[in-house]
């Protein structure tokens, strides 16, 4: 069974910074590509970063660009996010997400998520 | 602002047939094939309902129907049941150097 695990989240101040963990299991990590998404207290989804199946290509949304930075550890069968520079407008619940290999665009499986909150 | 546009809201009653539109441009939705639709329930994660505009994942119900006509793309539930009540959002891949996927603002569908 495909799980993914967020954790990592909590309360940090502006200006702070928060390590995302996604621990994946049931399926072999290191062929997928993988990605962040966060959701914002009663809003849409938004998509944040993604990296390839072997770390050496991510990608960023622009209002997080500089900031953040998506890694992953095969060995480990992990997925980072690492936030600096946090902003109230970062608070959200940030999930990571799966997508499929023939079409690295479509979100298979998704972790329940974790709360970042950025408040003073 | 998202990028994609979904109506606010939608609602119908149980047995009808409800369609929720999905409004991009021809850097979204218009121009590519990858458009896919999430079902998300209070408090839960989003799920894979429709992908490649009209497929459906192994485990949907055939009640879900995608479609695409220019840059607007159509989720069709038939048979409305209970459980179908949740926010449903489109997303599509996209050429803007800024982002690799774009959603839309997502759709809570009433179940009356």
């Amino acid at each position: 069974e495909v799980q993914l695990v967020e954790s990592g989240g909590g309360l940090v101040q502006p200006g702070g910074s928060l390590r995302l963990s996604c621990a994946a299991s049931g399926f072999t990590f290191s062929s997928y590509w993988m990605h962040w998404v966060r959701q914002a207290p009663g809003k849409g989804l938004v998509w944040v970063s993604r990296i390839n199946s072997d770390g050496s290509s991510t990608s960023y949304a622009d209002s997080v660009k500089g900031r953040f930075t998506i890694s992953r550890d095969n060995a480990k069968n992990t997925l980072y996010l690492q936030m600096n520079s946090l902003r109230a407008e970062d608070t959200a619940v940030y999930y990571c997400a799966r997508v499929t290999v023939v079409t690295p665009v479509y979100f298979d499986y998704w972790g329940q998520g974790t709360l970042v909150t950025v408040s003073s | 602002q998202s990028a994609l546009t979904q109506p606010a809201s939608v609602s119908g009653s149980p047995g009808q047939s409800i369609t929720i539109s999905c409004t991009g441009t021809s850097s979204d939705v218009g121009g590519y094939n990858y458009v896919s639709w999430y079902q998300q329930h209070p408090g839960k994660a989003p799920k894979l309902m429709i992908y490649d505009v009209s497929n459906r994942p192994s485990g949907v119900s055939n009640r879900f129907s995608g479609s695409k006509s220019g840059n607007t793309a159509s989720l069709t539930i038939s048979g409305l049941q209970a459980e179908d009540e949740a926010d449903y959002y489109c997303s599509s891949y996209t050429s803007s150097s800024t982002l690799f996927v774009v959603f839309g603002g997502g759709t809570k569908l009433t179940v009356l």
